[in-house]
């Protein structure tokens, strides 16, 4: 079975453009996560999506910041206009639904994002 | 918010030694989570610990959920070069929710 899968795995990008993060989860995974790590600081909770729908977005910093994902398939994150705070490694974790006990969060290998 | 306490920030042992971490909140959960991170992947996680006082081995990994609910450790034992890596902690107080994470502990081992 294939893990949660991000791309790109690296982006470095400078202050004012555009980008966009990918996350595509273990497929059959209703519940799909954004974190962000920035460096030497814990990592950080920014959404929750429950198929297609966001269940819990209290951790995006701002407006600047946008997550879809259309289908409940595999979700987007889009940074626009990227600002120097926003470097660091975005990860995206997946879980099955949760009826019937604990499901705990797998984790992609993070995008690192680095604005210059 | 809740935060994580995670301690010590780094460790610097020897193969072979024994290593403790833990993490203190000022608040409750109700489930505590151990991860650890290799370079260039993501977090994996080795332990998972539901209930008040429950005492979990994976291995050479131990790890307790503490009485209070406020706290966690974690052991590895006999070190090997391989347990390199940054281990954090995490809080959880409903399934399906967000995961609260410790600042995490930076692992290094000498052989």
């Amino acid at each position: 079975e294939a893990g949660v899968t991000q791309f790109p795995s690296h982006s470095v990008i400078e202050k004012g453009q555009t980008v966009t993060l990918r996350c595509d989860p273990i497929s059959g995974h209703d519940n799909l996560y954004w974190y962000r790590r920035v460096m030497g600081k814990e990592i950080k909770f920014l959404l929750h999506f429950v198929k297609e729908s966001k269940q819990d977005e209290s951790g995006m910093p701002n407006n600047r910041f946008l997550a879809e994902r259309t289908g409940g398939t595999y979700s987007t994150l889009k940074v626009q206009p990227a600002e120097l705070e926003d470097s660091g490694v975005y990860f995206c974790a997946s879980s099955p639904y949760l009826g019937g006990g604990a499901h705990e969060q797998y984790f992609g290998p993070g995008t690192r994002l680095t604005v210059t | 918010g809740q935060q994580l306490n995670q301690s010590p920030q780094s460790m610097f042992i020897q193969e072979g030694e024994d290593v403790s971490m833990n993490c203190t909140s000022s608040s409750i959960f109700n489930t505590w989570l151990w991860y650890k991170q290799d370079p260039g992947e993501g977090p994996v996680l080795l332990i998972a610990l539901y209930k008040a006082g429950e005492l979990t081995s994976n291995g050479r990994l131990t790890a307790q959920f503490g009485i209070t609910r406020k706290d966690s450790f974690l052991n590895i034992s006999a070190s090997i070069p391989s347990d390199v890596g940054i281990y954090f902690c995490a809080g959880r107080n409903q399934a399906g929710t967000a995961l609260i994470f410790g600042k995490g502990t930076t692992l290094s081992v000498s052989s």
